[in-house]
């Protein structure tokens, strides 16, 4: 079983901070890195799906790098705001697996 | 639009009770999947499917079997509930071999064997 590590495990911030968490991952076998937005009473919402090393994707304000080669994808929140609080899972997967989920991150944005 | 459709929000059952969850999706994909969430263990996998009538276990199978008879469907069948099944559980679907494509996921079962 894959060992997926994310952290923090939850962060408060205000209202225009930015922020960044990390998902730490073994490089072995590597074949894809999913980022998954869960917000409370909604289901888990994909944010970013990355291959490549050295990859990095953006949407609005958040934006996420990959390396493979020593297993790591970091996900930063520009400004946050209060409609960003949510839990951030990353989930790895080697070829021909099915994802991994990390515990995630809880992330809480107060105005 | 893609929808995962999970049968119920919320389900309260008693133990030893037998306890279906169902699954359907619309997007015609080929690999479904079951997680439960449990605080301080994030999603688990319970079971996957790649085909109708094929299932392959994830990393928590135990107490649990599934059914693909049809391709939109998915069901998790809990044998004998316990009170350790009491959890928040997901389903997912995915096209095959599209390990870069986003999972799909419904809204959640919570479920509560008393």
């Amino acid at each position: 079983i894959l060992n997926v590590e994310q952290s923090p495990q939850s962060l408060h911030v205000q209202e225009g901070d930015s922020t960044n968490f990390t998902c730490s991952f073994p490089s072995s076998n590597f074949y894809a890195l999913h980022w998954y937005r869960w917000e409370t009473a909604k289901s888990p919402e994909a944010l970013f799906v990355m291959t490549l090393n050295g990859d990095e994707k953006k949407k609005g304000r958040i934006s996420a790098t990959l390396n493979t080669k020593e297993g790591y994808s970091y996900l930063y929140i520009k400004g946050s705001q209060p409609e960003d609080s949510a839990t951030y899972l990353c989930a790895p997967n080697q070829a021909g697996t099915a994802l991994i989920f990390g515990k995630g991150t809880t992330l809480s944005v107060s105005s | 639009d893609v929808k995962v459709t999970q049968s119920s929000r919320y389900l309260v059952k008693r133990t030893g009770e037998k306890v279906f969850l169902e699954c359907v999706q619309d997007m015609d994909h080929e690999n479904m999947f079951w997680y439960r969430q449990d605080p301080g263990l994030g999603l688990r996998l319970i079971y996957f499917s790649y085909d109708v009538k094929m299932k392959e276990k994830g990393d928590i199978p135990e107490g649990y079997s599934v059914s693909r008879e049809k391709k939109e469907r998915f069901s998790l069948i809990l044998e004998s509930a316990s009170t350790n099944q009491t959890s928040m559980y997901l389903c997912a679907s995915t096209l095959q071999g599209a390990a870069d494509q986003p999972q799909h996921f419904g809204d959640g079962t919570r479920l509560s064997i008393l």
